[in-house]
């Protein structure tokens, strides 16, 4: 069974840091791209970043370049993602989503874990 | 960035009836070179992640009842529930993903009516 669990969400003030991780089992970890979607409260969801099978190639959307890092240890099973700069408006449940195939980009998201909660505030 | 647009926002239906939710793109997301359509559906129950449904914008992922069907090219898209189940309660989200970023409407609630 696949399984993705997220770590790592707390409350941090606005210009902190947090890194979030994401645990994976039940599938061979390496013959994925990995995500991170994200949801304010009550919101929709938006795509944050997205790194391919060895991280070779990520992604990020504008609002976080330069101040979200994605990575991943394929020896661990493991996705994380460095967040510095926190503002409030990155106030939202993080997701980790599974690419369909190896790549972050031009594919759906087949499986998705439960989320971690980020809170940006003073 | 694509934009997608859902209609409606939200969505009452009887039990047994036929849900319809439409999604529009501010581009085409058909890839001419493979003739696929690059938009896939997603359910969202209250408390839960989101459950990829349809993918390549009418092929059901495994374990997804046949009730739910895609349909649509170009720009203009509609996922249908041919018959409403109570657990079928949920917000439904329509996702392009055939240029970076990747992005998702704004989701339509459905309810039981």
């Amino acid at each position: 069974e696949v399984q993705l669990v997220e770590s790592g969400g707390s409350v941090v003030r606005p210009g902190g840091s947090l890194r979030l991780s994401c645990a994976a089992s039940g599938f061979r970890f390496d013959d994925h791209g990995m995500n991170w979607v994200r949801q304010a409260p009550g919101k929709g969801l938006e795509w944050v970043s997205g790194i391919n099978w060895n991280g070779g190639s990520t992604g990020q959307v504008d609002s976080v370049k330069g101040r979200f890092t994605i990575s991943r240890d394929n020896a661990r099973n493991s996705l994380f993602l460095q967040m510095n700069g926190l503002r409030a408006e990155d106030t939202a449940l993080y997701l980790c989503a599974r690419s369909r195939g190896v790549n972050w980009n031009y594919v759906d998201f087949d499986y998705w874990g439960q989320g971690t909660l980020v809170t940006v505030s003073s | 960035d694509i934009v997608m647009t859902q209609s409606p926002d939200s969505l009452a239906v009887s039990l047994g009836e036929r849900a319809t939710i439409n999604c529009k793109s501010s581009q085409s997301v058909l890839y001419s070179l493979n003739n696929e359509n690059y938009l896939a559906w997603y359910q969202q129950k209250p408390g839960q992640p989101p459950k990829l449904l349809i993918y390549w914008a009418s092929n059901r992922e495994s374990g997804v009842p046949d009730r739910f069907s895609g349909s649509g090219s170009g720009t203009d898209f509609t996922l249908t529930i041919s018959s409403l189940q109570a657990e079928d309660v949920a917000v439904y989200y329509c996702q392009q993903y055939e240029t970076t970023p990747p992005t998702f409407g704004q989701g339509t609630r459905l309810e039981l009516k």
